[in-house]
Formats: structure tokens, C-alpha cells, sequence
């Protein structure tokens, strides 16, 4: 079965502190493993995402390890700020396929002043 | 340039009845997914339309079915409600096949 699990399901940090999110996949087929941020009331938007050839991508404050070998990836958010308090979504899927996302069960993140 | 939009934005419902949510994709994409958020969850894939077709399918019953229409803009319909179907209802457009999917604002269902 097509699984991504997710940890922790909730973090709280002082801002300025780097909240880490941990994802592990099962199919070693997926090729794609995007980031979304979802906002209460609002559809998720994508962050950031990494392709399984590359270990580490960095946006801005945002940055993706990969572990092939493991089947394991992680977003850290540098610096973190309130405004990035929000649900973060690890997903994964089959770009030849369609890229039909298998999504993580969420963490929600909270990033106090 | 728009992004995705999904009309209505929020719905209730009660058990037995049918609905048709709409989702209109970013101007450019031919492609669409349907995917349902239960409430604390991450979003499950429903299926998804390609040009027209039908190209997959998660695990839903056939009481979940939809339609593109030539201007790529879709339905998804849901037959028969249960209260399990209370969710948000998330549509994502791309350009083509294999690009980055972009989600609308969903559609909030409550069966009661």
C-alpha cells in the first residue's frame, strides 16, 4: 500500500527557531516529493519540492533533506517567523504517472513571537 | 492570470442526496485532480482528468464520479451522501500531466 507517514503531528517553536518535519514513504517508485503549506480555509500551497537524485534543495528558509536509502525526507524551516504558522503536508507521487500526490497526515506548526 | 477556483465554498447537505461541486483550473492547465481533506487529515486522492479522460482513480466508490468539460473546468459529483463524506473537497489544475499541481480554496461539505 501507497503510505507517507508524517511526525511530529504538532510543534511549537520560538521564533527564530527551526521547526524540523519528518516524512517516511514505503514505494520506492515515487520520483517526486513535494512540500504544501496550508493556512486554515485555504487549499494547500506547494513550498517546495525535491526529486530523489538530489540529498538537500533550499528555498528561501526552507529546506529539504532527502535520504534515498532510508526512504526518508524533512523540511526545516530556517529562522522561523508567526506568519509561518500553518499546517505543513509532505507528499509523494509518480511524476510519469500523472503525479497523483500521496499525501502525509499534516503537522501543524506554531511559531510564538 | 487566475488561479483555481471551486464554487460553492462551503455546502450542507443531509444523508441520501446528491451533490456537484465545480472547479474551474488555472488558466493554461489541462489537467485536474480531485482530492477530499476529512477534517485533521492530509488530503486523499479521488481521481483525476486529463484532457477530457479519466486518467486514475484512488480508492473512492463509484458513488464518486466526475466530468472535464473542453474549457478543463470539472465536476465532481458525490451520489448517495454518507455523513463520512463530510470534508473539504480540494481541486489542483497543472499544465500538463507531470508538473506541479496548484489547489483551490475547496469546497467545505457537511453531511448531516
Amino acid at each position: 500500500q501507497q503510505q507517507v507517514k508524517q511526525s511530529p503531528q504538532s510543534l511549537i517553536v520560538q521564533k527564530g527557531g527551526i521547526p524540523i518535519i519528518n516524512c517516511a514513504y514505503e514505494n520506492t517508485a515515487f520520483d517526486y516529493f513535494p512540500w504544501y503549506q496550508q493556512f486554515p480555509g485555504k487549499g494547500p500551497a506547494l513550498l517546495i519540492a525535491i526529486r530523489p537524485d538530489v540529498s538537500e534543495k533550499k528555498e528561501g528558509r526552507f529546506t529539504i533533506s532527502f535520504n534515498k536509502s532510508a526512504k526518508q525526507f524533512s523540511l526545516h524551516i530556517m529562522d522561523s517567523q508567526p506568519g509561518d504558522s500553518a499546517t505543513y503536508f509532505c507528499a509523494a507521487s509518480y511524476m510519469s504517472a500523472g503525479n497523483k500526490l500521496t499525501f502525509g497526515g499534516g503537522t501543524r506548526v506554531l511559531v510564538k513571537p | 492570470e487566475t488561479g483555481v477556483t471551486q464554487s460553492p465554498t462551503h455546502l450542507i447537505k443531509t444523508r441520501g442526496q446528491q451533490v456537484t461541486l465545480r472547479c474551474s483550473s488555472q488558466s493554461g492547465h489541462n489537467t485536474v485532480s480531485w482530492y477530499q481533506q476529512a477534517l485533521g487529515q492530509g488530503p486523499q486522492f479521488i481521481f483525476q482528468y486529463y484532457r477530457e479522460e479519466e486518467n486514475g482513480r484512488g480508492n473512492f466508490p463509484p458513488r464518486f464520479s466526475g466530468l472535464q468539460f473542453p474549457n478543463y473546468s470539472s465536476e465532481l459529483n458525490v451520489n448517495a451522501l454518507e455523513l463520512d463524506d463530510s470534508a473539504l473537497y480540494l481541486c489542483a489544475s497543472s499544465e500538463d500531466l507531470s508538473e506541479t499541481q496548484y489547489f483551490g480554496p475547496g469546497t467545505r461539505l457537511l453531511v448531516l
